[in-house]
């Protein structure tokens, strides 16, 4: 079946840092979606990226669609103690959303 | 309002019981989800309803099941709860099955004891 893998599990960096989350799927996309969830709250959609080769900004938040659309990756540059959680890519396959296991972000103030 | 909105937000009981958790969405979306969270915080979808019509079932127990009295809402009840059932179970919507973003509730802390 459909597979998403995330990397890393966990990234623990200083605030001002740079910080990158992979996701790799073992099927062509017809899209991905990023999602981030707060300490005890619910996932929240960021962003959807649908063509190849797709770049997409939202302020210090940089998406990309690989050209294969199998893999993606999330940037954040400078972080903020407001960017703390875990990001979830999210591939859509054969009718359903299929999460990676997200990447929790700590940030040291 | 909130758009997708579960009740109970913490349930607690005892392994053998029964219980419900009940979803529902303002959104007017067509699609509706339950997805169950581990302590990894792995999201792993259990179960999607189109218009009412059950399209994903993944290898959950039977004792899970699912219903969707109408398209805005869908409950989930669960028979003789077992200690690895505990988990946050999050309803979701969308509108279709292809393009469009999911909205999720607030998950449902479900601890067996």
């Amino acid at each position: 079946g459909q597979q998403v893998m995330q990397i890393p599990q966990y990234q623990h960096v200083q605030e001002g840092e740079d910080f990158t989350t992979y996701c790799n799927s073992s099927t062509t996309l017809s899209n991905i979606q990023w999602y981030k969830q707060r300490p005890g709250g619910h996932p929240v959609f960021l962003i959807q990226l649908v063509k190849s080769g797709e770049v997409k900004k939202q302020k210090r938040l940089t998406f990309q669609f690989g050209e294969a659309k199998k893999n993606s990756s999330l940037h954040i540059t400078a972080t903020q103690t407001t960017d703390v959680g875990t990001y979830f890519c999210a591939g859509r396959g054969a009718q359903k959303l299929v999460f990676g296991q997200g990447t929790r972000l700590t940030i040291n103030p | 309002d909130t758009a997708v909105s579960q009740t109970p937000k913490y349930l607690v009981t005892q392994m053998g019981n029964d219980k419900s958790i009940k979803c529902e969405q303002n959104l007017g979306h067509d699609t509706m989800y339950w997805y169950k969270q581990d302590s990894k915080k792995f999201l792993k979808i259990m179960f999607s309803y189109n218009n009412k019509e059950l399209i994903i079932n993944e290898t959950v127990p039977n004792r899970f099941s699912p219903k969707s009295p109408d398209k805005a809402h869908l409950n989930l009840h669960i028979n003789s709860l077992e200690l690895g059932d505990s988990a946050v179970y999050f309803c979701a919507s969308s509108q279709g099955v292809k393009e469009s973003e999911a909205f999720f509730g607030q998950g449902t802390r479900l601890t067996v004891v």
